[in-house]
């Protein structure tokens, strides 16, 4: 199989604060993870790709000290959403994809994050 | 003009009706053709994996992919209730990380 786990599955916080949300492919190597944002009754929106030991990549509009994305190793990414306010609302999805080369892409459970 | 256009539904059918769920897209840069379902709260699943043209069966669920009219369908034969989801398409370039471009989602609910 292709697991991907995601960690808080739901997070409440106040205005203000920082979140960080973990994602970790578990039975399988990811070299490239990627992080979307969804709205509700929306489809996906791709926030940044993230390459295991290098800087990740964002998408227009997606400010990068904001969202900040951590690659540390090859099961693991983490967002961390800093100084979060009430309009960063959202759920939160990671995928991994398997090895490079290859187009598939496995996700997570999601991360809901409700800013107060 | 989005990149990529799904009929968002709602789609309503009766237990034991063949579903067909559809997707045109603009770019023909496109290689790669998913399917994906989601049900409400959760990630997506995916269910089909295409590449160029040509059609994948799956148990109950085909796939299809038409590059010359840039349309792909996913077809679900025998539904069930618990079909009912959000279907996404998915497609991607050849490229070094395979960025997907989503379909807004067609929501399905089968009828029991």
């Amino acid at each position: 199989g292709a697991v991907v786990s995601q960690h808080p599955s739901r997070v409440i916080c106040k205005s203000g604060t920082s979140v960080k949300i973990e994602c970790r492919s578990l039975d399988f190597q990811a070299t490239t993870m990627f992080w979307y944002r969804q709205f509700p009754k929306q489809s996906l929106m791709l926030m940044a790709t993230s390459n295991e030991g290098s800087k990740a990549t964002y998408e227009q509009g997606v400010e990068k000290d904001k969202f900040l994305i951590n690659h540390a190793s090859l099961t693991l990414s983490t967002l961390t959403v800093t100084s979060a306010h009430p309009e960063d609302s959202s759920f939160y999805i990671c995928s991994a994809q398997r090895t490079s080369g290859s187009a598939t892409q496995y996700f997570g459970p999601g991360t809901r994050l409700t800013v107060l | 003009q989005k990149e990529v256009e799904q009929d968002p539904g709602p789609l309503s059918v009766p237990e034991g009706a063949i579903v067909s769920l559809n997707c045109t897209y603009s770019n023909s840069a496109f290689q790669y053709f998913m399917w994906y379902r989601q049900y409400s709260r959760k990630g997506p699943e995916l269910l089909m994996y295409t590449y160029s043209s040509g059609n994948k069966e799956d148990g109950r669920f085909t796939a299809q992919v038409d590059k010359s009219s840039k349309y792909i369908s996913l077809f679900i034969r025998d539904s069930q209730p618990s079909d009912s989801a959000t279907y996404l398409c998915a497609m991607a370039r050849i490229s070094g990380t395979y960025k997907y471009i989503f379909g807004t989602g067609t929501r399905l609910k089968v009828l029991a």
